[in-house]
């Protein structure tokens, strides 16, 4: 079964510095997609980035990066020059399959990303 | 990015009635879409698949009967929420397969309130 673990239940960062935000996971399936969503207090889920477990190159989307470490089976996501706006919930999530199909994600329990004028 | 409405986005309702919430994919046709509820604070929980032209797969604990899923098209799924008590309030969201890598889609959410 799988599993995905958010430890830091909250966070706070200050404006236009960088901030790592931890997620590990757990699965016997050796292809696996793992996912990061921003959820602002408006409830609406936003993808923002995806790692296969297939990738060798750590996936950037702007100023998201996936710190992708497969033997520790960790994928903390990283965002650079923080804005105010980056506050929000963030979810961790998992798929089994590398590729695109129709399959759910697990969700983590999130983190709560504040970010400090 | 492919686009998913929900609606309603807020309802409130009175013990004892039913609660009907759509899910569409705008811009794209999904056979499968996904039902979760999250409680405040919480993580997502799946509910539910639906199926386009089948019956849904539920999760384990999750009353069939309570929670209808009907995915009658392409691009629509409803999930009727039978009877509703207070404490089948919570944000229930949606959201179905449609980038690249599989990643999904969600509706706005709908926050049930029942009273």
């Amino acid at each position: 079964a799988q599993k995905i673990t958010q430890t830091q239940p909250g966070m706070f960062v200050q404006e236009k510095e960088a901030v790592t935000l931890d997620c590990t996971y757990d699965t016997s399936d050796p292809s696996y997609g793992l996912f990061w969503y921003k959820q602002p207090s408006s409830g609406e889920m936003i993808f923002l980035i995806y790692q296969g477990s297939y990738d060798q190159q750590n996936a950037t989307e702007g100023r998201y990066s996936l710190n992708f470490q497969k033997a520790r089976k960790s994928a903390n996501l990283v965002i650079s020059a923080s804005q105010l706006g980056d506050s929000a919930m963030y979810f961790c999530a998992m798929r089994d399959g590398v590729y695109g199909s129709a399959r759910q994600l697990t969700f983590g329990s999130g983190t709560q990303l504040t970010v400090l004028p | 990015g492919a686009v998913v409405s929900q609606h309603p986005s807020r309802v409130i309702c009175k013990s004892g009635t039913s609660v009907k919430i759509e899910c569409r994919s705008l811009d794209f046709q999904a056979t499968t879409m996904f039902w979760y509820r999250q409680f405040p604070k919480k993580s997502l929980m799946l509910m539910a698949t639906s199926n386009e032209g089948s019956k849904a797969t539920y999760e384990q604990g999750v009353e069939k009967d309570k929670f209808l899923i009907n995915h009658a098209s392409l691009t629509l799924s409803t999930l009727t929420v039978t009877s509703a008590h207070p404490e089948d309030s919570s944000f229930y969201i949606c959201s179905a397969p449609g980038g690249p890598s599989g990643e999904l889609f969600f509706g706005e959410g709908s926050r049930l309130t029942v009273l």
